[in-house]
């Protein structure tokens, strides 16, 4: 019973370059979070989607940042013209509904910006 | 704003003795509680949780205390064991639609000595 897989682990980037981050979430979820940890600091919410839709990204930066949970495959985060402040460990989680449920993470991707 | 807070960056115990993490929360509109441990390099990995309506909640070596009126959770370890040594993440969310995002705590690390 794999758990959620994010790939890839590691992705280095240079300045102004695109960055995309993958997120298959357990086998039953159907509910997809993303989080991001800057360094020293705890995880904070950037999206929440189910599949082909977008249901809170309140915690997206309004610029650059997107993400999308298609029909078919992973979920995935995108990062365009990246910037040395994006530099980050990116974590997804899944869940089997929404509300009080137990969201399962990732080992994360960690991302750096050159 | 933040909405959850742990005072404690470090804690550091004995084998064989109690570890309490502390957690405190600001927002009364949050009504589920969540613990996570995470190694380095790794995603959080769910401990235990609990739900507003009770107020411990009892998983093994683990378990979760809620005072509402304070505003407060704690974790204990009892008794701890050197495999312990991780960060700690409290986690909050208001169980609604668009609540189902967490909110977390900066994390403490706790330190089990042999």
């Amino acid at each position: 019973n794999a758990g959620v897989m994010q790939n890839p682990r590691h992705l280095v980037r240079r300045r102004g370059q695109e960055a995309r981050l993958r997120c298959s979430p357990m086998k039953g979820h159907s509910h997809v979070y993303w989080y991001r940890q800057l360094p020293e600091e705890g995880l904070k919410f950037m999206v929440y989607l189910q599949k082909e839709n977008i249901i809170d990204e309140s915690g997206m930066p309004k610029e650059r940042f997107s993400a999308e949970f298609p029909k078919e495959g992973p979920s995935i985060l995108r990062i365009q013209q990246v910037v040395r402040g994006d530099s980050a460990a990116y974590f997804c989680a899944s869940s089997r509904s929404w509300g009080a449920e137990t969201q399962y993470f990732g080992p994360g991707t960690r991302l750096l910006v050159l | 704003d933040q909405q959850v807070k742990q005072n404690s960056p470090s804690l550091s115990v004995q084998e064989g003795r109690i570890s309490i993490l502390n957690c405190d929360y600001t927002n009364s509109m949050f009504d589920y509680f969540l613990w996570y441990k995470k190694y380095p390099a790794e995603g959080p990995t769910f401990l235990i949780s609990i739900s507003s309506i009770k107020d411990k909640n009892e998983d093994g070596r683990f378990t979760v205390f809620l005072n509402k009126s304070a505003k407060h959770l704690s974790l204990h370890i009892v008794p701890s064991q050197p495999g312990d040594s991780a960060v700690y993440f409290c986690a909050a969310s208001t169980g609604e639609t668009s609540g189902s995002r967490l909110t977390f705590g900066e994390g403490t690390q706790l330190t089990v000595n042999p």
